[in-house]
């Protein structure tokens, strides 16, 4: 069945950088879209950002406005891992981020991760 | 403040029928984008519900049904059970915002 496990969350200080990683079973990884959703308790689920699948002519990723220029999605198929990368955090940014399977809705999703940022 | 509107909260007594109103505009559910609905018992992950307004993944039981009409959705539960006790989100996608967007949730509680 689908895997999807999240590592990399933890406490950061405004400004700092993360790097999130989730790994991936159970399902052809690489022909896969996969994103990042958020939740906090304030604001409840958000979509942060999707990647696209090797059926792409080529690899693209789209974010939400909020995150645009600061986070940054990426894959490495060989590995079944996704990747967020989130730098400049704001305490904004505070959530559980989920890896999840899809780009329109989201089919599979992993335990998630907790991010806090905080002084 | 959602893109979705959701109530806050519906309940209703074991073996009712309660539904859940996902109230969206012309540029999400209206201009003829899917809705889904999503599970997230506590203390655990979302799980998919209802994929494109009235489909169930393998696994969700019958109880469960989605339907649309204009700019709205709605998630009916039947036979209502205390396992459903939980919070629901729609979400569809947004053309002017161009990106997926959610309800704010709905809390059901099993009298």
């Amino acid at each position: 069945q689908v895997q999807l496990v999240e590592s990399g969350g933890g406490l950061v200080k405004p400004g700092g950088s993360l790097r999130l990683s989730c790994t991936a079973s159970g399902f052809t990884f690489s022909d896969s879209y996969m994103s990042w959703v958020r939740q906090t308790p304030g604001k409840g689920l958000e979509w942060v950002a999707f990647i696209s699948g090797s059926s792409s002519y080529t690899e693209y990723a789209e974010y939400v406005e909020s995150v645009k220029g600061r986070f940054s999605i990426s894959r490495d198929n060989a590995k079944n891992s996704l990747f967020l990368h989130m730098n400049s955090l704001t305490v904004e940014d505070t959530a559980v981020y989920y890896c999840v399977t899809g780009q329109l809705f989201f089919e599979d999703w992993g335990q998630g991760s907790l991010v806090t940022v905080s002084s | 403040q959602s893109v979705l509107t959701q109530p806050p909260s519906v309940s209703g007594a074991p073996g009712q029928r309660v539904t859940i109103s996902c109230t969206g505009s012309s540029s999400n559910i209206g201009g003829g984008y899917d809705v889904h609905w999503y599970q997230q018992l506590p203390g655990t992950a979302p799980r998919l519900l209802i994929y494109g307004n009235v489909n169930r993944p393998s696994g969700v039981p019958d109880r469960f049904s989605g339907s649309k009409s204009g700019t709205s959705a709605s998630l009916a539960i039947t036979g209502l059970q205390a396992e459903d006790e939980a919070d629901y989100y729609c979400q569809s996608s947004d053309s002017s915002l161009r990106r997926v967007v959610f309800g704010g949730g709905t809390k059901v509680t099993v009298l």
